[in-house]
């Protein structure tokens, strides 16, 4: 079963506009979220986090918003750039210095110039 | 140098053969993981390892096997492997900052004919 769920495998935008990738999860004892990117032939890469004291996280052009009563968390990217096209990765941990990730499946972002 | 390496960046081999994927940090962590992702089932978690005499199974163990040799290595083992272990596979280790934040290596394509 899975615990991170993201149910857009796929998402275009055009460039300049928002794009907002969602994800869900089952497990109440997580308590931290993360978003990696990641381009083909790399590593994903840590972009932004959130702890479930905050419900909101900023970053330049992207932003996390969490409902924790909802078990829903977004990412937010504005303005899409064409090099933001790439597979975004949801994952969550429980406590803190947990270093064990558990991910969903991705979403592939197309930004379209 | 990169904060995490791993060798063979591709490799082929055929199916019974034994493999091995080799994943090395100069951050000096005790901590260090193993993760596979296959498409459209984002990364799960194989073995991680706390130090060198404290190693754990994650999520998808069977098949696999590691080694921590020190704490800069921990290695990846498929002792005969199948043609369903053909994924990519990361090395990671807590990034410098960020809680709960994860450095990955740049990967190493495992394909079993």
């Amino acid at each position: 079963d899975q615990q991170v769920k993201q149910n857009s495998p796929s998402l275009s935008v055009q460039e300049g506009r928002i794009s907002i990738l969602n994800c869900d999860y089952t497990n109440s004892m997580f308590d931290y979220f993360l978003w990696y990117k990641k381009y083909p032939a790399e590593g994903p890469t840590f972009l932004i986090s959130i702890s479930s004291i905050k419900d909101k996280n900023e970053d330049g052009r992207f932003t996390v918003f969490l409902n924790k009563s909802a078990k829903h968390l977004s990412l937010h990217i504005v303005p899409s750039q064409p090099g933001d096209s790439a597979v975004y990765f949801c994952a969550a941990s429980d406590g803190a210095g947990s270093y064990q990730l558990t991910f969903g499946k991705g979403t592939k972002l197309s930004v379209i110039p | 140098d990169a904060d995490v390496t791993q060798t063979p960046r591709n490799r082929i081999t055929k199916t019974g053969k034994r493999i091995m994927l080799e994943c090395s940090q100069t951050k000096g962590h005790d901590r260090m993981y193993w993760y596979r992702q296959d498409p459209g089932l984002g990364l799960r978690l194989i073995y991680y390892s706390f130090d060198v005499k404290d190693i754990n199974k994650g999520e998808i163990s069977d098949g696999y096997s590691v080694s921590r040799q020190a704490q800069a290595k921990f290695s990846l083992s498929l002792e005969s492997a199948i043609p369903n272990q053909t994924a990519l596979y990361f090395c990671a280790l807590p990034a410098v900052s960020g809680a709960n934040v994860l450095t990955f290596g740049a990967g190493s394509r495992l394909t079993v004919l």
